[in-house]
């Protein structure tokens, strides 16, 4: 399967530790989007990346979350200091570049938990 | 800033039965729209997008949205509710391909479809 892959699939953590998650998007697609759902809610966006350059951030990525792409391909989203209001899905998606055709594939997601 | 108003976080149907889920739109340009679906435990799947061209859009399995600008509205419906289509369905509109906040999809919180055998 070539999907969006996300990694892991489920993270469990106590307050005021660090957590890193891994996006591998499909290989030929150049963007890569960071999304955040929590219960009830729709995805609300994060942050994405045009090849390995992190053009969009959300006032919601405080200064505890970062993501890179450093070669262009997988990403990783790492938040620091936890806190129990991070508790979310966060979804990862890619697409390929296309004004007024783009479609974006998303991955399972990865549920973090912050007792 | 744009955003989207999903009306009814919950709809049952019958099975074979028309489906309609709403969706409200505001933007301060003209809209992309989008339909997704998520099953339990997956990703979200594209089931159409509306992008300027034709008003009614069609999309996988067999559903269909309109896009009506005096409304403001992007419905999406199916003739015919079939079990499998049991999942939660999300609106989302998007400012558009350039300049700032582009690319950004903005979700509404969606609406669960259950479907009655």
């Amino acid at each position: 399967d070539t999907g969006v892959s996300q990694d892991p699939r489920h993270k469990i953590t106590k307050r005021g530790q660090n957590v890193t998650f891994r996006c591998d998007p499909i290989s030929e697609h150049n963007r890569l989007y960071w999304y955040r759902q929590t219960l009830g809610q729709g995805p609300e966006f994060l942050t994405y990346f045009q090849n390995e350059a992190q053009l969009e951030k959300s006032r919601l990525l405080s200064d505890r979350f970062s993501a890179e792409r450093p070669k262009g391909s997988f990403s990783t989203l790492e938040i620091q200091r936890t806190e129990q209001g991070d508790s979310a899905m966060y979804l990862c998606a890619s697409s390929f570049a296309q004004p007024d055709n783009e479609k974006l594939f998303f991955g399972s997601g990865t549920q973090l938990s912050v007792l | 800033a744009q955003s989207v108003t999903q009306l009814g976080s919950h709809v049952s149907v019958s099975e074979g039965a028309l489906v309609l889920l709403r969706c409200n739109y505001s933007s301060s340009v003209p809209p992309y729209l989008f339909w997704y679906v998520q099953y339990p435990n997956q990703g979200l799947q594209l089931l159409l997008k509306y992008t300027s061209a034709a008003t009614l859009v069609k999309g996988i399995n067999g559903f269909e949205a309109e896009f009506k600008k005096s409304e403001t509205s992007f419905h999406l419906t199916k003739p015919s509710a079939h079990m499998s289509d049991a999942a939660e369905y999300f609106c989302a509109v998007m400012r558009g391909y350039s300049g700032a906040g582009s690319y950004q999809l903005t979700f509404g919180k969606g609406t669960k479809l259950s479907v009655i055998p």
